[in-house]
């Protein structure tokens, strides 16, 4: 079974810190994705990636970075922490035309 | 880019009851249909999916119908039970490309 492991369950953090949220796939996917999660508004596409070193914006790419230095690991940063940036995120990877694997997501407060 | 809408947002059904959950997509270029059930905690795992070839599939007590020229496909779930209580996402994507999801169904089955 695919395995997609985000390093922490839960994480709070105060207005203007750099926050780093981790994501670690098993199987050897190509892509690797970067959601957040909010209440009548599904999951929202922060950035993906295709491939190590290679990034491409979502839809709301605004005020998040991301970094992926090996083919299994897959990072979201947030350069200056917002209280608007409370949510739940959630990390997926995939092959090409297969159905995305989810990790539990990390529920970040921003305090 | 594509757009997918999915209703309703809530759904309450009597255990042993059918849940029906529709969903529509705007690009038909679309090919390929999933469908997620995220439990309390957790992140979404895919139950079902359809590809834009096939109208119908079924997997024990849930199926997915798809209609190409309308632009909508639908999950059924039979006789119910409360372990089927969970939010459920559609979702729908070109090979290779990104995945747009819906905004989700709250589904209650009531004992």
């Amino acid at each position: 079974d695919v395995k997609v492991t985000q390093s922490s369950r839960y994480l709070v953090k105060r207005t203007g810190e750099k926050v780093f949220l981790e994501c670690v796939q098993d199987m050897d996917h190509e892509n690797m994705f970067w959601y957040r999660q909010d209440p009548g508004l599904g999951l929202r596409l922060i950035y993906f990636s295709y491939d190590v070193k290679m990034k491409e914006k979502g839809d709301i790419p605004e005020g998040y970075s991301v970094s992926r230095e090996k083919k299994e690991r897959f990072s979201l940063i947030l350069e200056s922490a917002s209280t608007n940036q409370t949510s739940m995120y959630l990390c997926a990877s995939d092959l090409r035309g297969q159905p995305q694997h989810f990790g539990d997501g990390t529920r970040l407060s921003i305090l | 880019g594509e757009n997918v809408e999915q209703h309703p947002s809530t759904l309450s059904v009597q255990e042993g009851d059918s849940a029906v959950i529709k969903c529509t997509y705007s690009d038909s270029a679309s090919n390929y249909f999933p469908w997620y059930k995220q439990e309390l905690g957790k992140g979404p795992q895919l139950i079902i999916d359809i590809r834009s070839n096939v109208g119908e599939k079924k997997d024990q007590r849930i199926a997915v119908t798809l209609n190409k020229t309308a632009k909508h496909f639908s999950l059924h779930i039979t006789e119910t039970q409360p372990e089927d209580s969970a939010v459920y996402f559609c979702a729908a994507s070109k090979t290779g490309n990104q995945f747009y999801f819906g905004t989700g169904t709250s589904l209650t089955v009531i004992p």
